[in-house]
């Protein structure tokens, strides 16, 4: 079973929807968690992280963790046409050196 | 991009042949990371480096050579390329892992025909 789990997708919404990515994850010692956004042939861009459970909110995208689940998720409202790219979940620990990782989820937003 | 620069940007080379690439940053992190990225597969860690001289393995080392030695820079070297080391590599970057952010290059592509 991999650490970090995600749906590929791809998902495809309508513009102006609201859209759901999640990721789930099994080390119960995951502390900090992130979204990254990947445009094709680019390299992925940090959109968020949080730190244990909670909300954060950032303009039009809310993360959110919910540990006792092993849950996160990633809400975006509003959604544009430039949203459409690759979302990669990824968490660490507060010791240790190394990054985890989801598959990604490519979603597409049509005009 | 954080101040990180990758080079080549891509790459075409033949089986068999030393490749090596190269990460460079202006942010002075301590840590840097080698990526491969693939279709199924996602990010997948092959080196990093915790500081100057100081690495380690990660999920796919095998055919993979790493080198620091300077803060600012992070060679990923494939001692004999083999077609399965096609693929997208991407450098990363964080200050501290505690810390939460990790900061990708734009990548290299490289093919190995």
């Amino acid at each position: 079973q991999k650490e970090v789990e995600q749906d590929p997708g791809p998902l495809s919404v309508p513009e102006g929807a609201i859209v759901s990515l999640n990721c789930t994850y099994s080390n119960s010692a995951f502390q900090y968690f992130m979204w990254y956004r990947q445009y094709s042939r680019k390299g992925p861009e940090l959109l968020m992280y949080t730190y244990s459970s909670g909300n954060k909110e950032d303009g039009r995208f809310t993360a959110q963790v919910d540990k006792s689940s092993k849950y996160i998720s990633l809400f975006i409202r509003d959604s544009q046409p430039s949203d459409s790219a690759t979302y990669l979940c990824a968490m660490n620990l507060l010791t240790g050196n190394q990054f985890y990782f989801g598959t990604g989820t490519s979603l597409t937003v049509i005009p | 991009d954080a101040g990180i620069t990758q080079s080549p940007r891509h790459k075409v080379t033949e089986t068999g042949t030393p490749v090596t690439l190269r990460c460079h940053q202006t942010e002075n992190h301590r840590y840097m990371y080698w990526y491969r990225q693939d279709p199924g597969h996602g990010l997948r860690l092959i080196h990093y480096s915790y500081g100057v001289k100081d690495t380690d393995k990660g999920e796919v080392s095998d055919g993979y050579s790493v080198s620091r030695s300077k803060t600012e820079d992070f060679l990923l070297t494939l001692e004999s390329a083999t077609s399965s080391q096609t693929s997208v590599y991407f450098c990363a970057i964080s200050e501290s892992v505690g810390q939460g952010e990790q900061y990708f290059g734009p990548g290299t592509r490289l093919t190995v025909t």
